[in-house]
Order: C-alpha cells, then structure tokens, then sequence
C-alpha cells in the first residue's frame, strides 16, 4: 500500500523566514496531494492541494510543488508568521482513493 | 454555514464501558470517514461509510464499529474501551473518496 515519509518532524523558524517541508509517497499512481494544517486541539484543515497534472500551486504565502519522477512533493511558507505554528500533515491519495498522512511536521515560528 | 459537527467534544468513560461519539454533517457529503489520532501523530483511518457501503481497515480492531443511519450522521460506536484507545476521534466527509476531506472539531475520548 501507499507510504508517506514526512520530514522534518520539527521545525523552528524566525519569523519572517522560510519554512519548508517535504514528503515523499510510494505508489507512482497516486494523483491527489493535500496539505492540513492543525493547530494545538482544533481540526486538520486543508490549506493548499494539488494534483498529478500540475507541477506547483500558490496560494499568497503558501505554495505545493511536485516531482512525480521523485515521488515527492513539498510544502513552502514563506515570510512565516506566529500563527503559522502549528502542526502540518502531508497526504496522498492512496490505490483505494483513501488518504494516506505523513507523520506531520512540528512548525514553531518564533517572534 | 455547512459543516461537520462532532459531539460531545469530550468524552470520559471507564474502562470496558461502550460509549458512542456521533459526527452530523450538512455538506450533504457522500462519503463518512472516523478517524483516530494519538498525540500529534497522523490521524488513522478507522472506517468510512460511501452512502450505505461501509469499508473497514484492515487494521481496525473489532471493538469499534460504526453506523450511519441517514446521510448526515454516523456513529462510532466502541464496545469496550481500552486505555490504549483514549485518543482523539476525528470524523470528516467529503463529496466522493479522494477528493478534499472536511474534518469536524473531534471529540477527545479519556478512558479511566
């Protein structure tokens, strides 16, 4: 089945930096790449997705890339503010249509 | 505003005593999903509903089962509640199987 690494576990950023995550995913059919984000006790909640047909995504400070050769796509914030701590999940839409998550990714941006 | 609701929010039941969390929803969504997520881990997929299909993991212990009565609600029903399954319990919806899951607020589930 699907498998999805999901790197750094944590990651501690000035504010006003870049901050960026990567995953990489297992089964070359995988078509569908969402991004959560989770604050400390609420609800995952999509923040950026993106599709096999397309190699990246923006959406203001947020954006997507994919490398469907490597298998791997990756998450870029930049110019990082406070409230963008949080915890970030990766996932890929596995064979079954189900999604399958990274282990998620600890942000921390320090004022 | 359409949403997925979850209630109650938490949940304290003790040790081998079955308790029911339920998800409502009013995205009028075909597909149920429940999670289970432990501190900060990736949540995991327990089961989901497709209408009236249902679909388990092939993990999910026997102890949870589930329900969907109607389209906008869905039942996780857990049989006798270990200490390992005190967690928080995602439940999320989407429009068909791979596309964007909405998720609720959860409910956080102490077991004594």
């Amino acid at each position: 089945g699907e498998n999805v690494e999901q790197h750094p576990s944590t990651l501690s950023v000035q504010e006003g930096d870049s901050a960026v995550i990567k995953c990489t995913y297992s089964d070359s059919a995988s078509n569908y790449f969402p991004w959560y984000k989770q604050e400390l006790g609420k609800r995952p909640q999509l923040i950026i997705d993106i599709r096999s047909n397309v190699g990246e995504k923006k959406d203001q400070r947020i954006a997507v890339t994919l490398n469907k050769t490597a298998k791997h796509f990756s998450l870029h914030i930049t110019e990082t503010q406070p409230e963008d701590s949080a915890v970030y999940f990766c996932a890929a839409k596995n064979a079954g249509n189900m999604l399958t998550f990274g282990g998620g990714t600890r942000l921390m941006v320090k004022p | 505003d359409a949403m997925v609701i979850q209630n109650p929010r938490y949940q304290v039941t003790q040790f081998g005593k079955p308790v029911t969390l339920s998800c409502s929803q009013t995205l009028n969504h075909n597909v149920m999903y429940w999670y289970q997520q432990k501190s900060s881990q990736a949540p995991k997929l327990l089961f989901h509903y497709y209408d009236k299909d249902f679909n388990n993991e092939a993990d999910t212990p026997d102890n949870f089962q589930s329900r969907r009565p109607n389209t906008s609600f869905c039942f996780l029903d857990i049989r006798s509640p270990g200490l390992g399954d005190a967690a928080m319990y995602l439940c999320a919806t989407s429009r068909v199987t791979g596309n964007e899951q909405f998720f609720g607020p959860g409910t956080r589930l102490t077991v004594l």
